[in-house]
């Protein structure tokens, strides 16, 4: 079954360091989510990406943020300089476009960043 | 207006019992209510789903109770085994591309 899949599984970084997060989404899915999950809390959305365009984004995704699909595959969350508040479970998700599955969108397993 | 409220934060259930979660919404705007498994470590698994015109939908051992008019929600999960321990989100969405709102969580224990 075709999956989300994210790496790294685990990043370590120190304050003020850029972060890359990677993600593959499902290959025929056009919608693109990031969300994060603070340890016990619940998951949060950070942004929609739709045609090469954020569609949609929280009021945590500031001018720190960005979102870049690069190629044809891969869907990457930038975090220009990272605070210690950014600790958290990154999710990557996708949604096909069709059917009566075009609302189901399927998470990755995450990516766990850690800043010290 | 965005929130999905969700309770209890915990659930400790027999093996073989009913588990209920129940979720409260109040955009009537909201279309489509998932319900999310997670485990430790891993992402949320969509786990069954519901749209608003119909009251009740079962998957299995899963069930969704729709209240629309009292703007409700619950996951019933009969039978309830040791494997179904986890952490299960309720959440909403108002349109097709619309992003998820996920409710706070409960973390549901089956005792053997």
């Amino acid at each position: 079954e075709p999956e989300v899949t994210q790496t790294p599984s685990h990043q370590v970084t120190q304050m003020g360091q850029e972060v890359i997060l990677r993600c593959v989404p499902i290959s025929n899915h056009l919608y693109f989510y990031w969300y994060r999950q603070i340890l016990g809390q619940k998951v949060e959305f950070l942004v929609s990406f739709y045609n090469n365009e954020i569609s949609e984004k929280s009021e945590i995704f500031d001018d720190q943020f960005s979102v870049e699909r690069p190629d044809g595959s891969n869907f990457t969350l930038k975090i220009r300089s990272t605070k210690l508040e950014d600790s958290a479970m990154y999710f990557c998700a996708s949604r096909g476009t069709s059917g009566t599955k075009s609302y189901e969108q399927y998470f990755g397993p995450g990516t766990r960043l850690t800043v010290t | 207006q965005q929130q999905v409220k969700q309770s209890p934060q915990s659930l400790i259930v027999q093996k073989g019992g009913i588990s209920i979660i129940n979720c409260a919404y109040e955009n009537t705007a909201f279309d489509y209510f998932p319900w999310y498994q997670q485990f430790p470590g891993k992402g949320p698994a969509l786990l069954i789903a519901i749209r608003p015109d119909v009251s009740e939908k079962k998957e299995g051992r899963f069930t969704i109770s729709f209240n629309k008019s009292a703007k409700q929600f619950s996951l019933h999960i009969m039978d309830s085994q040791p494997g179904d321990s986890a952490t299960y989100f309720c959440a909403a969405s108002y349109s097709s591309a619309s992003k998820i709102i996920f409710g706070s969580g409960t973390r549901l224990s089956i005792r053997p």
